[in-house]
């Protein structure tokens, strides 16, 4: 089956840890997103990739990194500049300009 | 600027009735519309689009929207709702002068009443 798949589902983070949150599409689609999601505040877009090698920064980039080595791989490192990160994250995918496909997502609670 | 707005944060229906979730968007070229449906604690998934064409566009689950340009809404509509409908809508604008990237409305959740 084609999709997107995203892990863990939930990850915790200890006061000054990076952790990276994978996002794996197996659906052939060039572009590749990462947005945050708070109560009331709808998605917000972190970053985004439209080819291999190539991402750029979304409204809230401050305190994560992503890579996009391979086509069916964005993985999003939050990093320990990152001072609220408890949310919950999405990754979707899409053929360029067109409907975006979403995971399941992954909740990062801090401990 | 671009933005879109979803007045409704909230909106309770009895099972059965009618249900219109309102859209306003703004966007300075032509725009592709999107309706996502967001179970509690599960991605989103695609309810319909619209990008050109008929301005009445049919989707999953019985639901349907309407873009009215003259207006800057795209409306999401179902005729009899049923329980499993409870759940997060998300209106979203994209469209070629946005480099595939999609603004996002703050959602309304609806919640259904036996």
């Amino acid at each position: 089956d084609g999709g997107i798949t995203q892990s863990p589902k939930y990850l915790f983070r200890k006061e000054g840890q990076n952790v990276t949150l994978s996002c794996e599409q197996n659906l052939n689609h060039d572009a590749m997103y990462w947005y945050r999601q708070d109560p009331g505040q709808g998605l917000r877009l972190i970053y985004y990739s439209q080819i291999v090698n190539d991402f750029q920064k979304g409204d809230i980039a401050e305190g994560y990194s992503v890579s996009r080595e391979k086509k069916e791989s964005f993985p999003l490192t939050v990093t320990s500049a990152q001072k609220n990160p408890t949310a919950f994250y999405l990754c979707a995918s899409s053929t360029r300009q067109e409907t975006q496909y979403f995971g399941p997502g992954t909740r990062l609670l801090v401990l | 600027a671009q933005s879109v707005t979803q007045p409704d944060i909230h909106i309770t229906v009895s099972e059965g009735a009618s249900l219109e979730l309102r859209c306003n968007y703004s966007y300075g070229a032509t725009p592709y519309l999107f309706w996502y449906v967001q179970s509690p604690g599960q991605g989103l998934q695609l309810l319909l689009k619209y990008f050109s064409g008929d301005t009445l566009v049919q989707g999953i689950k019985g639901f349907e929207a309407e873009f009215k340009r003259s207006q800057s809404s795209f409306n999401l509509r179902k005729p009899s709702v049923h329980w499993s409908d409870a759940a997060e809508y998300f209106c979203a604008v994209g469209g070629s002068s946005n480099t595939g990237k999609l603004i996002f409305g703050q959602g309304t959740t609806l919640q259904v009443k036996p």
